[in-house]
């Protein structure tokens, strides 16, 4: 069975441009989590979605959004970049939604902003 | 939110060698999972263990729920094993949250 997929794969943009990327989760998982990792702040959640529907969030402003289709693949869209949001950003999907569901992750998007 | 973390920090071993990671929590959570990150950033699923004691390999873990820690057990180590390790508890929030890793480096 594939694994989770997230691309582009890296990605260079400029101050004040958006960004989308994409994820793909692993056939049969229902529930896709994004995470931002960057070397001050470590590993932190984005957002959770489920059955098309945002379940949840972290403390992120207004510029970082997402979504989820029908066939489960999300996509994470950042607005008006900043230097600060270069990072990696990763995605992960697990069966359903639920503490007790494992989560799988992708190989990331490495964001770079210039 | 709770707060994790995790020791030591870093970590430097000859091939062969065995070592501990720890990882303590502040509030109870419903599971835990341990990860692997490679040198490319993808995060590896060692082990998701809310509670007791498993093993794959010459990996284990043991999560203590009631006492908030987990560790994991690195036995014979190899120069594969170089990356970093999360912990990551889970509580009715839903998210994981990520501990600030251990960074190990096995040298040959």
């Amino acid at each position: 069975k594939a694994g989770v997929t997230q691309t582009p794969r890296y990605l260079i943009k400029t101050r004040g441009q958006q960004v989308t990327l994409s994820c793909s989760p692993i056939s049969g998982h229902r529930s896709v989590s994004w995470y931002q990792q960057t070397p001050g702040q470590g590993l932190q959640f984005l957002f959770e979605y489920f059955s098309e529907t945002q379940r949840n969030k972290g403390n992120f402003p207004g510029r970082f959004s997402g979504r989820q289709f029908s066939n489960s693949r999300s996509e994470m869209n950042v607005s008006t970049l900043e230097l600060g949001d270069s990072a990696l950003y990763l995605c992960a999907s697990s069966l359903a939604l639920g503490s007790s569901y494992e989560q799988y992750f992708g190989p990331g998007t490495r964001l770079t902003v210039t | 939110g709770i707060q994790v973390e995790q020791s030591p920090p870093d970590l430097i071993l000859q091939e062969g060698a065995n070592s501990t990671l720890r990882c303590n929590f502040s509030d109870s959570v419903n599971n835990l999972q341990w990860f692997h990150q490679n040198p490319w950033g993808q995060l590896i699923n060692l082990f998701y263990i809310p509670s007791g004691t498993k093993q794959n390999g010459r990996l284990s873990a043991t999560t203590v729920a009631t006492e908030r820690y987990s560790l994991l057990y690195i036995s014979s180590s190899q120069t594969t094993d170089s990356g970093v390790y999360f912990c990551a508890p889970r509580n009715a929030g839903n998210m994981l949250t990520f501990g600030g890793g251990t960074r190990l480096m096995v040298k040959p």
